[in-house]
C-alpha cells in the first residue's frame, strides 16, 4: 500500500480557498487517490476520488500531476463547517485495506 | 437503509467482559469492513468482508477479536475479555465493489473499557 504524507494541520479564514497537498510517491499504476473528511463523533465521509488530472465534484476539486506522486484536495470558499480531518488515501481496485494516516486537521477561523 | 448503521453508539464495559458491536451496511453492498479508531490517531483496519466469500481477518489484532456477517447483510464484531486498550471507536464501512467509489462508514460505536 502506497504511504501518504499530508500537513497536520492548516488553518484558514472562512471564505478562502484551502488546498492540502498530500504526497505519495510510491503510487501504483492502479491506484486510485481518495479523500475522506471526518467530524469528531462521525465516521469518515467520502469527499471525492480521482486517478489523474483533475476531477471536481459540487463539494471539491481534486489535482493530480502528470507523474501522479501528489495530489491537492482545494476546497473552495470555506466556511466554519469544514473545519474537520482531512484524509488522503492512496489504493487500487481491490485494495481494501485502507491506510489511514492521521490526516490534516482544518480549521475554518471566523 | 440510507446509510450504515452501527450500534451501540457508546458502549462502558468492565475489563474482562465480552462485548458485542454490531454493524448495518447499506442495502446491496457486498463488502463490509470494520476499523478501530483510537484517540488523534489514523483508522486501523480490522477485518473485511466481501460477499460470500472468506473473510480477510489479517488486521485483527489479537485472537479475543472476532467477526461475523450473516445473510451477507449484517456484520457483529465481538470482543472477548475486553483489555483498557481495547477502548477505542470502532468503525464499520460498506461500499459496491471493492470500494473503488468510496466507502460509506458508519458514526461508530465508542467502546470504553474501565
Amino acid at each position: 500500500l502506497a504511504k501518504t504524507t499530508q500537513p497536520i494541520s492548516m488553518d484558514s479564514y472562512e471564505g478562502q480557498e484551502v488546498n492540502i497537498t498530500c504526497s505519495h510517491n510510491n503510487i501504483a499504476t492502479n491506484d486510485y487517490i481518495t479523500w475522506y473528511q471526518q467530524f469528531p463523533s462521525q465516521g469518515p465521509r467520502f469527499i471525492i476520488q480521482g486517478y489523474k488530472t483533475k476531477v471536481t465534484n459540487e463539494v471539491a476539486s481534486l489535482f493530480i500531476p502528470a507523474d501522479r506522486k501528489s495530489s491537492t484536495l482545494s476546497l473552495p470558499r470555506v466556511s466554519l463547517s469544514d473545519t474537520a480531518v482531512y484524509y488522503c488515501l492512496v489504493g487500487g481496485a481491490g485494495s481494501y485495506q485502507l491506510t489511514f494516516g492521521k490526516g490534516t486537521k482544518l480549521s475554518v477561523i471566523p | 437503509g440510507a446509510g450504515v448503521s452501527q450500534s451501540p453508539s457508546n458502549k462502558v464495559t468492565e475489563k474482562g467482559k465480552d462485548v458485542e458491536l454490531r454493524c448495518d451496511p447499506i442495502s446491496g453492498h457486498t463488502a463490509l469492513y470494520w476499523y478501530r479508531q483510537s484517540l488523534g490517531q489514523g483508522l486501523e483496519f480490522l477485518i473485511y468482508f466481501q460477499g460470500n466469500s472468506a473473510p480477510d481477518k489479517s488486521g485483527l489484532p489479537s485472537d479475543r477479536f472476532s467477526a461475523e456477517r450473516t445473510g451477507g447483510s449484517v456484520s457483529t464484531l465481538t470482543i472477548q475479555r475486553t483489555q483498557q486498550e481495547d477502548s477505542a471507536v470502532y468503525l464499520c464501512a460498506s461500499s459496491n465493489k471493492q470500494g473503488q467509489y468510496g466507502y460509506t462508514f458508519g458514526s461508530g460505536t465508542r467502546l470504553t473499557v474501565v
